[in-house]
């Protein structure tokens, strides 16, 4: 995990309620990218980041934004939780195809 | 887009014993391949990886050989010990952007 830093690394909020969830990178790679872990479904690409202001949605984007203003900063927002997204998010970082490094985790509860 | 199985866990095993978890990944082109191990409480971290085809990875005892005719990338090692204990993860990708598996739970007892 050297190199990425995730806050919260816990978290517990109310349904409709926006959150906002922060990586923190000190390699300076070009490419971020937020995960979510749920059993049975592994890791699943939500958004990802190829540049500062450059994002693109992955394969669960609903309901989530992004925003990278720094190369070191790659913020997630839900703008207004729901219980199907308690879940265990991870940032990974990466400067090239496939190596990617990943952060320890944030492990969010919507009750 | 690419897609990647992998065998269903969990998987329990006795210290010094070999381990295969398969994994079948498909794709459109060439893909990278990899697989990543998670410990408890932590992040993924990259275990191996191959670029093309008959590529073999290895790290740490564990070994998979990139195979294009089948498109399998297996995790093969020959003496688990307990500190194996993880999840592990067989991962495709072109480009930017990887695909993984749901993951293997591996548990190796003394």
């Amino acid at each position: 995990d050297a190199g990425i830093t995730q806050s919260p690394r816990h978290k517990v909020t109310e349904t409709g309620t926006p959150v906002t969830l922060r990586c923190h990178q000190t390699e300076n790679h070009r490419y971020m990218y937020w995960y979510r872990q749920d059993p049975g479904h592994g890791l699943r690409l939500i958004h990802y980041s190829y540049g500062v202001k450059d994002t693109d949605k992955g394969e669960v984007s609903d309901g989530y934004s992004v925003s990278r203003s720094k190369t070191e900063d790659f913020l997630l927002t839900l703008e207004s939780a729901t219980s199907s997204q308690t879940s265990v998010y991870f940032c990974a970082i990466s400067e090239e195809p496939g190596l990617q490094g990943f952060g320890p985790g944030t492990r969010l509860t919507v009750t | 887009g690419d897609s990647v199985t992998q065998m269903e866990g969990p998987v329990t095993l006795s210290e010094e014993a070999f381990l295969t978890i398969n994994c079948t990944y498909t794709a459109t082109g060439y893909p990278s391949l990899f697989w990543y191990v998670q410990y408890p409480g932590e992040g993924l971290q990259l275990l191996l990886k191959a670029t093309k085809a008959d590529d073999k990875g290895s790290n740490k005892g564990f070994e998979a050989t990139y195979r294009k005719e089948t498109t399998s990338f297996h995790l093969e090692k020959g003496s688990v010990q307990v500190s194996d204990s993880a999840v592990y993860f067989c991962g495709a990708g072109s480009g930017s952007r990887l695909t993984f598996g749901e993951g293997t739970q591996l548990t190796v007892n003394p």
